[in-house]
This record gives C-alpha cells, structure tokens and sequence, in this order.
C-alpha cells in the first residue's frame, strides 16, 4: 500500500535550472495538492486538482507550474529555480473533490535551490 | 480572509503533564472544515481529526481530546498525560472554498516537546 509518493526525496540545484518534483498515489483519488513548507509559516499551498486535466492555483502559485493528465500523477515543475523557493514540498491526496476530505500526504522532497 | 492562528510557536513540558494546544481560526464561510495534523520528527504528516462547522461536539480519542468552540471560532487540542512519543510539530487547518476555489489553510504550528 504505496500511499502519495514524492521523488526525489532530496534534491540541490543552482538558482536558474529547472526540475520536475514527481508526484504518484495509487489510491483513485481525485483531488492532488502541492504544499511548500518553510519554517514557521505552517504548509502553503500551491497548486491543486480536482481531477485530471482540471487545475488550480493556491496560495503561492507564482514560479510553479502543474499538470494534471492522470488520475495517478500531478507533477510540479520548477522552471527556473531561484533561492527562495528553498523549501520542503510535500504532494496530498484525498477522495472525492477533496473539500472537507483528510489530506494523505507524501513523506516530502527537501529542495535546496544554490 | 482564511485564516489559522497558533500563537504557540513552542511549548515544553514534562512527561505526564497535560498540555493544551491552542487554534484560532477566520472564516466568512458557514460551512468549513477544521483539521488538526501530526509532523513527528521524522517529517510526515499524520491527520489526526476533522471537524466540521456544524458539529461542535468535542471528541475524544485515548488521550487526545478536542475543543471546538464557534462561538470564539477556536479549536483547540488537549494530549492527557503526555508521553515522550507525543513530541511533534501540530498544525491546525482549515478548509474552506473561496470564489470556487477549495483551499486548505495551516496554522505556523506548535512544536511540543516533552521532556522525560
């Protein structure tokens, strides 16, 4: 029983480059979230879905994009890194739409930007 | 606006103490959704209960008990004689949708630490 699976668990890279954090769960769960958590601001969230090919910002979109062509997967692409997104990134998943469902979360990815 | 207030950024105290972790939540929507989460040191998160607005019974599992109060739109969490294992950071959440969009919002969060 697999869960959300985030890879890669830790990654470093210089500010400019560009990286895909990869998100799967195994559940047929609908609604798939992304998450930033930085030190005492709590979890953030950045993009969510209500289902495949639907998509939607949250909180702090900006730098971030998102797809959505499975039920299964809801990757986050960093187009060009810069220091600030430094963070721990955590992909959710929950049934249904999602409102009001408990989130299942991944274990994260711990993402140094240089 | 959403938003989730844990005034508690640390709280230590010794095992077998109870400790009562305070949210305080903003919301204009009438029917919303309260979240408390676990992060042990280990760094997952762990969902540990959800009320919802219209029911404000407390509940109580083990040692873990919940207090939610509309009235002073709080929602707090109370560990009864606490254990070593319970130290963690605690996030409060709340869920909501705003202009249609779904949106869970955290508190900073508690870290708890108890001492042997």
């Amino acid at each position: 029983n697999a869960g959300v699976t985030q890879t890669p668990k830790f990654q470093v890279l210089k500010t400019g480059q560009s990286m895909t954090l990869q998100c799967a769960q195994d559940m047929n769960h609908e609604y798939m979230s992304w998450y930033r958590q930085d030190p005492g601001m709590g979890l953030r969230l950045i993009h969510y879905s209500v289902g495949a090919g639907i998509t939607d910002q949250g909180e702090v979109p900006n730098g971030y994009n998102v797809s959505r062509s499975t039920t299964e997967d809801f990757p986050l692409r960093l187009l060009s890194a810069a220091p600030s997104q430094t963070s721990v990134y955590f992909c959710a998943s929950s049934t249904g739409t999602g409102f009001g469902q408990p989130q299942h979360f991944g274990d994260g990815t711990r993402l140094s930007i240089l | 606006a959403q938003k989730v207030t844990q005034a508690q950024t640390e709280i230590s105290v010794v095992e077998k103490e109870d400790v009562t972790l305070d949210c305080v939540y903003e919301t204009r929507d009438t029917t919303y959704y309260l979240f408390w989460y676990k992060q042990p040191p280990s760094g997952e998160l762990v969902f540990l209960i959800r009320r919802n607005s219209f029911d404000e019974q407390n509940e109580i599992s083990g040692r873990y008990s919940w207090n939610f109060q509309k009235s002073t739109s709080s929602f707090n969490f109370t560990i009864t004689a606490s254990q070593v294992v319970d130290s963690a950071v605690y996030f409060c959440a709340l869920f909501s949708e705003i202009q249609g969009a779904q949106k869970l919002v955290f508190g900073q969060g508690t870290r708890l630490t108890i001492n042997p």
